[in-house]
């Protein structure tokens, strides 16, 4: 029964560049949820996608960053145009449904670097 | 602003002590408090609290939730090695998926 996926764990990019992050989430589970953790910080809540659909973006910064939830496949995050700061690890969840008091799933995150 | 604070930020034990970990809250809306492990990156399930004065209980580890003074505390008794990592506690807001974390607690277990 594997958990939350993602690859790659870690990802190395110049300023510049794009990051793409993939996720797959449980078996059986078809919310997906991104978090980023910044050094000494706590987790922060990015963005919810149901399969093919964006529910709530509100954590995400508006330029460069979007994630897709196809059909088919793993979750994306992709940052364009990556900048120092984006260096940070990022982690996504999953669960079974959303609801009251649905727990989250966390994979091992993938630690991105920008150079 | 919604905001949950850890405390200790770092703490070094020997094996066979008793630890207590601290995590308090402001919250607009709250519906729930979890606490997580995080070692080596994954963090992991510990405890879902929803309830005032009602220990939850898994081994060695136990948690409970003050609802009026907007805190919670981990305990974790003879502690092990294995039980060097971070600790997580989040507040459900949403009662979804919008968890608010601290900054964690970082347990350091001595042979």
């Amino acid at each position: 029964n594997a958990g939350v996926m993602q690859n790659p764990r870690h990802l190395v990019r110049r300023r510049g560049q794009e990051a793409r992050l993939r996720c797959s989430p449980m078996k059986g589970h078809s919310h997906v949820y991104w978090y980023r953790q910044l050094p000494e910080e706590g987790l922060k809540f990015m963005v919810y996608l149901q399969k093919e659909n964006i529910i709530d973006e509100s954590g995400m910064p508006k330029e460069r960053f979007s994630a897709e939830f196809p059909k088919e496949g793993p979750s994306i995050l992709r940052i364009q145009q990556v900048v120092r700061g984006d260096s940070a690890a990022y982690f996504c969840a999953s669960s079974e449904k959303t609801g009251l008091n649905e727990k989250l799933f966390f994979g091992s995150g993938t630690q991105l670097s920008v150079l | 602003e919604d905001k949950v604070v850890q405390s200790p930020l770092s703490l070094v034990v020997h094996e066979g002590d008793t630890v207590t970990l601290n995590c308090s809250y402001e919250v607009t809306n709250f519906r729930s408090l979890l606490w997580y492990k995080q070692e080596k990156k994954a963090p992991t399930f510990l405890f879902m609290l929803t309830s005032s004065g009602i220990e939850k209980k898994s081994g060695r580890l136990s948690s409970i939730l003050d609802k009026k003074e907007l805190f919670s505390i981990l305990n974790i008794t003879a502690t092990q090695t294995g039980d060097s990592a971070v600790y997580l506690c989040a507040v459900d807001t949403s009662g979804t998926y919008k968890y608010i974390f601290g900054t964690g607690t970082r347990l350091k277990v001595l042979a």
